[in-house]
């Protein structure tokens, strides 16, 4: 069965930076994009930008161009998202999510609390 | 970039009751890609309707979605106890993609 398994909960302090992992497996991991998408507490949901696994290719939102990087390594099926200069508002959930031209995000990770605190 | 603008933001219902949601986007929606996820309190979004009417794998036919170019409903026929949740319409025909502010839908 199609599963993201994500990397577990980080507390950052202002300035730094972050990379959370989501693992992906029961389906070819280079026939289908990998979204992130974020939502801070008690906040609705905020596309962030997608990976193409097969070629490398990446699309972000305009708001996260300069400071997210989004990477995979097809070895081990596992695509990451890299945030810096964290601030307090970069305090969210972020989820991974399988994308598919048709169907949208369609499978989620459980998603991965980043906490930003000095 | 196209905002997509939900209503109402609180729906307070009894179970057996219809829902209807309404998610209006501020210009038209591409190629009809417009879909709904579900989001229980702690746990990741799940999708329930994609391309505008097509329901996803697993889902209840009480579920069903229509709509067109800027003006989108998802319909719940017969509230179980289960589908109390958050309700978000998502466009993702153009770049950047983008979600709605949510409907909850609540036990009256």
């Amino acid at each position: 069965q199609v599963q993201l398994v994500q990397s577990g909960a980080e507390v950052k302090k202002p300035g730094a930076s972050v990379k959370v992992s989501c693992k992906a497996s029961g389906y070819s991991f280079t026939a289908y994009y990998i979204h992130w998408v974020r939502q801070a507490p008690g906040q609705g949901l905020e596309w962030m930008g997608w990976i193409n696994p097969d070629s490398g290719g990446t699309n972000y939102a305009q708001k996260f161009q300069g400071w997210v990087t989004v990477t995979r390594d097809t070895s081990i099926t596992t695509a990451y998202l890299e945030l810096s200069r964290l601030t307090s508002d970069d305090t969210a959930v972020y989820y991974c999510a399988r994308g598919d031209v048709t169907t949208s995000t369609d499978y989620w990770g459980q998603g991965t609390l980043v906490t930003v605190s000095s | 970039e196209i905002v997509l603008t939900q209503s109402p933001g609180t729906l307070s219902l009894s179970p057996g009751e219809r829902a209807t949601l309404s998610c209006r986007a501020s210009q038209s929606v591409n190629s009809r890609y417009l879909a709904w996820y579900q989001q229980k309190p702690g746990q990741a979004p799940r999708l329930f309707i994609y391309a505008v009417s097509n329901r996803a794998t697993g889902i209840p036919d009480r579920f069903s979605g229509s709509g067109s170019e800027t003006d989108f409903t998802l319909t719940i026929s017969r509230l179980e106890p289960e589908d109390f949740a958050v309700y978000y319409c998502q466009q993702y025909g153009s770049s950047p993609l983008t979600f709605g502010q949510g409907t909850k839908v609540e036990i009256k």
